[in-house]
Parts: structure tokens; sequence; C-alpha cells
């Protein structure tokens, strides 16, 4: 089965400080992509970062970084220096097979001043 | 930058009623999908479609349909909605495979 699993449903972080997101997925396909998906309260799902998986390095952009870890299906998100405005929904996503995406159940990160 | 636009950000119906939900691109993307969105569950995909006149099921496409008659264009059909299809629905389209989906707002139905 692809399937996707984002084990905190919930976390908070603390204003200028680091959090990480996990995600753990299974897939018998050697090259797909993964994807982190922002979704802010009442607004747009919006696409924070892209991870070809045949690339060992890790994708950044700014101040969100991942560590792709391909033998053991882990992609976990860094947010540094995390923003009031990084509060939202985060979902996992890949490609197992390049056509449909699958999504993980989410997790919702609150900011806190 | 792509837009994505669903014609109604929030939608009350009755049940048994057949309900469209239509969502336009702007950026001539081949692919087009639709997810439904519910607590827990993440996003769940009901159909997609690679081209006009193309359609694929699917994880959950029972008690929907869709139509894909123009390329821009891609609408959702509850045919006979029921109070389990109260969810919040989102439609995204994309260049091509592997490629990022691009969103729409959301539509939030809810069937009384």
């Amino acid at each position: 089965a692809q399937t996707v699993t984002q084990s905190q449903p919930e976390m908070s972080v603390q204003e200028a400080e680091t959090v990480t997101l996990s995600c753990t997925y299974d897939t018998s396909e050697n090259n797909y992509y993964l994807f982190w998906y922002k979704q802010p309260p009442s607004r747009q799902m919006i696409l924070v970062i892209r991870q070809e998986a045949y690339k060992q390095q890790n994708a950044t952009e700014n101040r969100f970084s991942v560590n792709f870890q391909k033998a053991a299906k882990s992609f976990s998100l860094k947010i540094s220096d995390s923003q009031l405005g990084d509060t939202a929904m985060y979902f996992c996503a890949f490609t197992p097979n390049g056509n449909d995406m699958r999504f993980g159940a989410g997790t919702r990160l609150t900011v806190k001043p | 930058d792509v837009k994505v636009t669903q014609s109604s950000r929030y939608l009350v119906k009755r049940t048994g009623e057949k309900v469209f939900l239509e969502c336009v691109q702007d950026m001539d993307h081949e692919n087009m999908f639709w997810y439904r969105q519910d607590p827990g569950l993440g996003l769940r995909l009901i159909y997609f479609s690679y081209d006009v006149k193309m359609k694929e099921k699917g994880d959950i496409p029972e008690g929907y349909s869709v139509s894909r008659e123009k390329k821009e264009r891609f609408s959702l059909i509850l045919e006979s909605a029921s109070t389990n299809q109260t969810s919040m629905y989102l439609c995204a389209s994309r260049h091509g495979r592997n490629q990022p989906q691009h969103f729409g707002d959301g539509t939030r139905l809810s069937i009384l």
C-alpha cells in the first residue's frame, strides 16, 4: 500500500525556535517525489518544499529544510526561526507512481508568541 | 502564478439534491484533481483527469462523478447528496507527472 503517516496530530513551538515535523511513507517504488504542503487557517494550501527521491541532498527553502532518509522512508520537515505566520496545518505527500499524490493526515502546528 | 478557482467557498444543500462543484484553472494544466478533506484523514482523492474527457477514479469515487469538457474546467458532481458527504472539497491542477499540485481555496459543503 502507498501510504503516508504523520504521527504528530498537533504540535506547538515558541516563536523564533526550531520545530521538526515527522513523516514516514510506504512504497515499493524507487523513483518518486515528496512534498510538504502548508494550509493556513481558512486559506489556500500551498507548496512548502519538494524533494526528488533520487537526489541524496536534502532540499532547503529559506527557513524550511527536510531530512530525507530514503532507506528508512522518512521525510521530516524542519522549520527554523519559527514565525507566527507559520501557524498552519502541514501535510506530507508523495507521488508513488508519478500520477496521483498520497497525503498524510496532517500536523497542526501552532507558533506561540 | 497559477490560479485555481473554485466556484463557491461555502455551500449548503439538502439530502437528495444533485450538487455541482466547479473548478477552473488558468495555466493550461493537463491534470486536474478533486479531493475531500476531513479531520484526521488528510486529503483523499475522489477523481482525477489527465486530459479533456478523460477521468480516473481515485480512492473514494462512490457517490460522485466528474466532467471535463474543457481543459481548464473540472466539475465534481454529487448525484444525490447525502449527509456523509458534508466535507471540505479541494480542487487541484498540475502540469505533468511528479510536479507539485496547485490548489484552489476549497469549498466547504454542508448537506442537511
